[in-house]
Order: C-alpha cells, then sequence, then structure tokens
C-alpha cells in the first residue's frame, strides 16, 4: 500500500553506538521531515529536505545525520547516541505545489538508549 | 520564548461539555495553521486547517487572529472518541520548505 514506514517501530540501543532510523514514501513526495517528540516540547524539526541530495538543519541537529540519495527516502542517523536521544523520531513527507497542507506522518520509531 | 505556545492541560470534561483550546505563536511572518490531533503513542493527524475567517467542521470550530496571533479550537457536544491530545501548528518559510512548527500540546480527556 501506498504511504509512508517507518523501521524500526522499536529500537533499544547503548549509549556511543550509531543506529539508523529509516523513513519510506511511495508518493514521491518532494519534501520528507524529521522530528523527534519529547515530554514538555512537544514535536521538533531535526532535519527536512527538499529533494533528492538537498538536505537542510532544523532546530536540533545536533547529534545527527540524515541523507536523501533517493526521493522515497530519508533515513536518520545517529552517530553516537547518547541518552538524551532517547525519545520518539517521526517523519513525515509533504508533496511540492499549491496545497493548504499535505503532510503525512509515519508511525513513529520509539528509541530507548541506555 | 515558545514559537507556539498552549496550555497543556489536561482538560477533563464531561461528554458533551463545550471545550475550547487557545493557542498563540510569535513569528508574525508564520503562514498557515492548523489543529493536529494526537492519540497515545501515535503520529499526529491533521485535524483541521485554521482561516481567519473561521471554520467549521462538524463540532469543531476553528478561529485565527493574525492581529493578535492567536488560534482557537472549540469543540462542541464532545465525545468520548475526542479524547487526546490537541496541537497547536504553524508553518514559516525556512530555507528550502516550509516547516511546521509544533505547540506542546494540550490533552483532553472526555469522561463518561
Amino acid at each position: 500500500d501506498a504511504g509512508i514506514t517507518q523501521s524500526p517501530r522499536y529500537k533499544i540501543t547503548e549509549t556511543g553506538r550509531q543506529v539508523t532510523l529509516m523513513c519510506h514514501q511511495t508518493w514521491s513526495h518532494s519534501y520528507m521531515f524529521w522530528y523527534r517528540q519529547d515530554l514538555g516540547h512537544g514535536l521538533r524539526l531535526i532535519y527536512y529536505s527538499a529533494a533528492a541530495d538537498i538536505t537542510d538543519k532544523g532546530e536540533v541537529p545536533d547529534g545527527y545525520v540524515v541523507s536523501r540519495s533517493k526521493t522515497e527516502n530519508f533515513p536518520l542517523t545517529l552517530e553516537s547516541a547518547t541518552r538524551s536521544q532517547t525519545s520518539v523520531y517521526f517523519c513525515a513527507s509533504r508533496g511540492r505545489g499549491p496545497t493548504t497542507h499535505g503532510y503525512t506522518f509515519g508511525s513513529g520509531t520509539r528509541l530507548t538508549v541506555v | 520564548r515558545k514559537e507556539v505556545e498552549q496550555d497543556p492541560g489536561p482538560f477533563n470534561v464531561p461528554e458533551g461539555a463545550t471545550v475550547a483550546f487557545n493557542c498563540t505563536y510569535s513569528n508574525s511572518a508564520s503562514q498557515s495553521f492548523f489543529w493536529y490531533r494526537q492519540d497515545c503513542r501515535k503520529e499526529p493527524k491533521l485535524l483541521m486547517s485554521v482561516y481567519s475567517s473561521g471554520n467549521e467542521d462538524g463540532r469543531f470550530t476553528a478561529q485565527l487572529n493574525r492581529a493578535s496571533q492567536y488560534i482557537s479550537l472549540l469543540i462542541r457536544d464532545s465525545k468520548l472518541s475526542d479524547s487526546a491530545t490537541y496541537l497547536c501548528v504553524v508553518t514559516v518559510a525556512s530555507g528550502s520548505a516550509r516547516q511546521l512548527t509544533f505547540g506542546s500540546g494540550t490533552q483532553l480527556t472526555v469522561l463518561p
């Protein structure tokens, strides 16, 4: 089915490990986003991408790396995981063009760093 | 100061009640405005867009006051299924894309 999928749904990793969260969308949407959600902070933008090979930092990019070699994939990598990166991570996508909205979120990845 | 501020609640109301949520935003360049709904441990989903003229979708009414940088959501005849966290969201053009900026959310519990 068409949509936006995130994997894994749950992940436990150790401090210092590298971990990659995957995001895949089947609509060929130009824009993709990574948010993290923590209690008391709401959703905060980590990185976003306007097209393949174009990425920009969001509000909280430190400790994260992204790539966009293909339009449909937007992986998020924690280079050396820290406990403060324990969070729920949501990927979203949006098409280009005149639209009042069009953002769709994946189901989220719940990451615990121990 | 947060870019989008909401009363976190929680709001606990009986079925059938009317409840109102408020939100303020700090960036006068904000372009689009939305209310999202988020159920426990799930992804946010669009509830409705918000327009300056005010708009209604069934039991839900949204208002925007650009001069005061204020957004509201009114829910009439609350149902048990309305229990969720309601997120106020604005978009601002920045860099290569319009970005969603979220409030921290207002938690609503509708009681039988």
